[in-house]
């Protein structure tokens, strides 16, 4: 069973850029969350897709959007980098339990994150 | 509004002995908790979680306990191996319908080192 995958490892952006950051759910998981964590701090929700749609978004502006692909795989993009975009981005994926209007995504499983350092 | 809180930033525990952390919470939606255990340059490792109708689980060495009247969870390690080493997160979550699935707050992690 293959893990939850993401890349790059690292990257290195200027303020202004845009970014994308890519991946690949564990194998059966049709679920996949985004978090940021800045240093020293706990992980932070931005957002949840489900079928490739979004289906839950945290407290971030709108320059930070995803997608989900057929496959399950997804992308964060972030528009207009700033300085404090500087984290480690974690995604998670998850299989939900129960039907369509139980659905509720109890352990999320963690990929290794992308450091991004913006200057 | 930091609704998950691990108030100790570090612990340091002798090799066999237990190891006690602990988490608070202030938002009496949540109704799942989870502990995941962090190594440097790798992304969180689930370990073991607690319903909210439950006031115990139990994983090998690892119990989580749950307080609800006093919004505390613990996870204990017995006995503390050198490799429990890491930084340790709790995280809660509740069912929220709508557009709320599966979102996790965590707290901001206690460093655990356990030394031989």
């Amino acid at each position: 069973e293959t893990g939850v995958t993401q890349s790059p490892t690292h990257l290195i952006k200027t303020r202004g850029q845009q970014v994308t950051l890519r991946c690949s759910s564990q194998s059966g998981h049709n679920t996949v969350s985004w978090y940021q964590q800045a240093l020293g701090q706990g992980p932070q929700f931005i957002f949840q897709y489900y079928r490739e749609e979004e289906n839950g978004r945290g407290n971030f502006p709108p320059r930070f959007s995803g997608l989900q692909f057929p496959n399950y795989s997804s992308e964060l993009n972030v528009n207009a980098l700033e300085l404090d975009d500087s984290a480690l981005y974690l995604c998670a994926s998850s299989l939900p339990r129960g039907t369509s209007k139980d659905l509720y995504s109890y352990e999320q499983y963690f990929g290794p994150g992308t450091r991004l350092t913006v200057t | 509004d930091q609704q998950v809180k691990q108030n100790s930033p570090s612990l340091s525990v002798q090799e066999g002995r237990i190891s006690i952390l602990n988490c608070d919470y202030t938002n009496s939606m949540f109704d799942y908790f989870l502990w995941y255990k962090k190594y440097p340059a790798e992304g969180p490792t689930f370990l073991i979680s607690i319903s909210s109708i439950k006031d115990k689980n139990e994983d090998g060495r690892f119990t989580v306990f749950l307080n609800k009247s006093a919004k505390h969870l613990s996870l204990h390690i017995v006995p503390s191996q050198p490799g429990d080493s890491a930084v340790y997160f709790c995280a809660a979550s509740s069912y929220a319908g709508g557009t709320s699935y599966g979102k996790l707050t965590f707290g901001q992690g206690t460093i655990l080192t356990v030394h031989p």
